[in-house]
């Protein structure tokens, strides 16, 4: 297993243009994750599958922002009509946990996209 | 909503001595994980932390969660130059939490 892959690593484009990533989990995780780092601050939850199904969506997940995981592997994340805020490492992880499970919830982390909105 | 709090925010050593990360939440924390992130990388899982008091090392680095389970530290022996970057302490935010909430790093270097 190569862990978690994100594509591209790094995106560079116009204020108002579309930027999609890709995210291809480990493969038996069941979960996966997207967190937003800006410079100097830790990783912000953005939103998280547990398989197919969105559970939690975070207020900075705005309407311009989607997220899916269609057949419960790998995952996009779409940004629309991108604004200069939105410069920022996106980061996805991985794990595997019964939903509602009080167990632990080690993540595993990909080495992020950067995006930069000129 | 839980915020961790990490100190301090940044931190320069010579390279051989100790040094020490704290973690802090006003709340309790539900299972407490450190990670270390190189810049401009991903994060790496170091070690996590559930019940107060625990304490667990991993070569050179020792993590504790105090008794109250509100704080977390890391201590690293004999600092080397592979100790650099940031390291990130990350909470479950309540029992049962299904994701982590992270603080905002403390970035280290260390010099030769």
């Amino acid at each position: 297993d190569t862990g978690v892959s994100q594509n591209p690593r790094h995106k560079i484009t116009k204020r108002g243009q579309n930027v999609t990533f890709r995210c291809d989990p480990i493969s038996e995780h069941n979960r996966l994750y997207w967190y937003r780092q800006t410079l100097g601050q830790g990783p912000e939850f953005l939103t998280y599958f547990q398989n197919e199904a969105q559970l939690e969506k975070s207020r900075l997940l705005s309407d311009r922002f989607s997220a899916e995981r269609p057949k419960g592997s790998f995952s996009t994340l779409e940004i629309q009509r991108t604004e200069q805020g939105d410069s920022a490492m996106y980061l996805c992880a991985s794990s595997f946990k019964v939903f509602g499970g009080s167990g632990a919830n080690v993540l595993t982390f990909g080495a992020g996209s950067r995006l930069t909105v000129l | 909503s839980q915020e961790l709090e990490q100190s301090p925010q940044s931190l320069i050593v010579q390279e051989g001595k100790n040094l020490t990360i704290n973690c802090t939440s006003s709340k309790t924390l539900y299972g407490l994980y450190w990670y270390k992130q190189k810049y401009g990388e991903g994060l790496i899982f170091l070690m996590m932390l559930q019940k107060g008091g625990e304490e667990k090392s991993h070569e050179k680095i020792t993590a504790k969660l105090d008794e109250k389970k509100q704080q977390s530290s890391l201590h690293i022996t004999a600092s080397q130059p592979s100790h650099a970057g940031i390291y990130l302490c990350g909470a479950a935010s309540f029992q049962g939490a299904q994701k982590l909430v992270f603080g905002q790093g403390t970035r280290l270097t260390i010099n030769p």
